[in-house]
This record gives C-alpha cells, sequence and structure tokens, in this order.
C-alpha cells in the first residue's frame, strides 16, 4: 500500500500565476481533505472532497478551489499566487462514512514557495 | 468555532527521561476526538495516540500516554523513556462533528521537542 501520495515535492511560482497540487489518497479511501501549513504553524483545514464535490471549506479565498476524480484523486488549485501562499500543502485521506475509530492518513506535502 | 492550543513553543528532555507536552481547546460539542501528531523532517505527518471524548480512561500507546481533563479541556502528551528519534514538532489536534473519521482537523500550534543525547 503506497499510503498517500503527493506531487510535486518542491515547487517554486512567481506571484501572479497559477498552481495545480495533486493528491493520490490511500487505498480504500474516498475522502480528500486539503491542509496548508505555513513556516513554524500548525495545519490549517483548506477543504474537503467527497463524491467529487466540495463537502466542508476553511477560512480560505475563492483563489483556493479543488476538484476531484472517480478514482478518488484530488487536485488543489490556487490562482493569482500571493507571497504569503509560500507553505507546505498537506493531503489527508479518509473514509467519510468510516467508523469513529478510524483515522485520517497525510501524505508528505508539497512544498510550494512563491518568489 | 473550536481552537486548540499549545502553550509550549519548544521543549527539551534528556534522553531516557520523561517529557510532557500541553494542550488545552476549546468546544462546544460533547462528541469529539482528540490527537497526537508527530511531524519529523519528513513532512509527514504521523499519528502518535489518540483519545475519544466520551472514554473516561486515558489512552496509551507504549511510550506514549495522555491525560485527558475533559472538564478543564486538557489533553496533555507524556513521552516515557524519550529516544532521539522522539525529536520532532508535536502537534495537538480536534476532530469534531461526533468524531467521525471524514471530518476536518482543527490543529495546535505545535511544539517542538528536542531530545539530547
Amino acid at each position: 500500500d503506497a499510503g498517500v501520495t503527493q506531487s510535486p515535492t518542491h515547487l517554486i511560482k512567481t506571484r501572479g500565476q497559477q498552481v495545480t497540487l495533486r493528491c493520490s489518497p490511500k487505498s480504500g479511501h474516498d475522502t480528500v481533505s486539503w491542509y496548508q501549513q505555513a513556516l513554524g504553524q500548525g495545519p490549517q483545514f483548506i477543504f474537503q472532497y467527497y463524491e467529487e464535490e466540495e463537502r466542508q471549506r476553511g477560512n480560505f479565498p475563492d483563489r483556493f478551489s479543488g476538484h476531484q476524480f472517480p478514482n478518488y484523486s484530488s487536485e488543489l488549485n490556487v490562482n493569482a499566487l500571493l507571497l504569503g501562499d509560500s507553505a507546505l500543502y498537506l493531503c489527508a485521506s479518509s473514509t467519510l462514512g468510516g467508523l469513529k475509530n478510524t483515522e485520517a492518513f497525510f501524505g508528505q506535502g508539497t512544498r510550494l514557495t512563491v518568489v | 468555532a473550536q481552537t486548540v492550543t499549545q502553550s509550549q513553543p519548544e521543549m527539551s528532555v534528556q534522553e531516557a527521561e520523561t517529557v510532557t507536552l500541553s494542550c488545552t481547546y476549546d468546544t462546544s460539542e460533547s462528541d469529539y476526538y482528540l490527537f497526537w501528531y508527530k511531524q519529523p523532517p519528513s513532512r509527514q505527518m504521523i499519528l502518535v495516540i489518540r483519545q475519544e471524548a466520551y472514554k473516561q480512561q486515558n489512552a496509551t500507546e507504549n511510550r506514549f500516554s495522555v491525560n485527558f481533563q475533559k472538564a478543564a479541556k486538557s489533553f496533555s502528551l507524556k513521552i516515557s523513556d524519550s529516544q532521539l528519534g522522539d525529536a520532532a514538532m508535536y502537534f495537538c489536534a480536534y476532530r469534531g462533528g461526533s468524531g467521525n473519521a471524514g471530518n476536518m482537523l482543527t490543529f495546535g500550534g505545535g511544539t517542538r521537542l528536542m531530545v539530547k543525547p
């Protein structure tokens, strides 16, 4: 089992550009959540996808959007990049309808640097 | 909205000694889960231990145990017999909504644990 895989691992973009980050969930998981972790801080919830729809959303602007594909993989898109978007972006997969004692599994993240 | 607070930005412990990391949270929900995650330099969040709010017994996983004080909304992590490999960032996290596995996690700001040989 490959676990949660994210690509790319590192990325450098220029202000104003657009970026797409990708996540493949752990086998058997149908829900993908995205988190932004600024340097020295805890992760903050961006949004969650289940059945190809956004189910929950944190306090992030519309520049942050996403998509989930029929195979449960997901993309995070950020438009009009700002310097403040520089962060580690973490993907977590889980089972929405799962038992309470199951857990979310995290990928190793994508380090985005905006210059 | 739920909040999670970790008041210790950094902690240090001697190898083989015991250290306790603090966490407090605020919620109006009655059913929730609490977690401690470890984030080593590899960046991947690794689940250390979890606690169901409805359980009075404190969770234990090998050298890791928690002190869950529901009324005080406190959730501390004790690491016994600290090892060099325990050095990492530790995050306390809350999952509400009856603790459903798919619900969002709210994280604290983290505590950096250093282990001295």
